[in-house]
């Protein structure tokens, strides 16, 4: 069965410094691999995907992911980090056999410091 | 952009209620809907996927006696929780998917057992 693994339960970075939030899948075929990030109470937002092509991808407010089929990875980026970017970020995993199921791992909450 | 609405944001309510949350997708028809559980600073855990017209595909550990789904039509899904106690407490969240689409979340909605 497919899994995802945050291995940082939370981070803390300065403001303005750049962020890499780390992102192992275990998935038997190619992956369709997403990251979301919500604010305390709220529901997710998507920040980016991948389901095929350019392993490298951007999304909204600045973010990119790359994709690593040889790690299994899917590391999220930013290179400036904003305030405003604290939050939990969640990478998960689709997988579209049978219809399609999207699986969560465990988050990473970002803590921005001035 | 394509919108999932979710409904209510937050109840709170006594101990053996039954109370139903709404799920709906406003500009598109949703193959597919998704409820998800969070508890507190956890991730989402996949509760049911339920496709318009069928019974729900419920994940293993889910009671579907306790959390009735119905997906009336392709853009409304509801979640009952019957005879609600204070261990359904959580945070709820529905998603949605067309075809060739990945999934939008709603808001969530805080249920609060009393």
């Amino acid at each position: 069965a497919q899994s995802v693994t945050q291995p940082d339960i939370h981070i803390t970075v300065s403001e303005g410094a750049s962020l890499e939030l780390r992102c192992n899948y275990s998935y038997g075929a190619t992956p369709y691999l997403f990251w979301y990030v919500q604010s305390p109470g709220q529901g997710l937002q998507l920040l980016l995907k991948y389901f095929s092509g350019d392993t490298l991808v951007q999304g909204i407010k600045g973010f990119e992911a790359e994709f690593k089929r040889s790690q299994s990875s899917f590391n999220l980026r930013k290179p400036s980090v904003h305030w405003s970017d604290a939050a939990e970020y969640f990478c998960a995993v689709g997988e579209a056999r049978g219809g399609f199921k999207t699986i969560f791992g465990a988050g990473t909450r970002l803590f921005v410091k001035a | 952009g394509a919108v999932v609405s979710q409904h209510p944001s937050r109840v709170i309510c006594k101990s053996g209620t039954s109370v139903k949350i709404e799920c709906r997708s406003l500009d598109f028809q949703a193959t597919t809907m998704f409820w998800y559980r969070q508890f507190p600073k956890k991730s989402l855990m996949l509760m049911a996927t339920s496709n318009e017209g069928s019974k729900a595909t419920y994940e293993q550990g889910v009671e579907k006696d306790k959390f009735l789904i119905n997906h009336a039509s392709l853009t409304l899904s509801t979640l009952t929780v019957t005879s609600a106690h204070p261990e359904d407490s959580s945070f709820y969240i529905c998603s949605a998917i067309a075809e060739n689409q990945p999934q939008h979340f709603g808001d969530g909605t805080r249920l609060s057992i009393l």
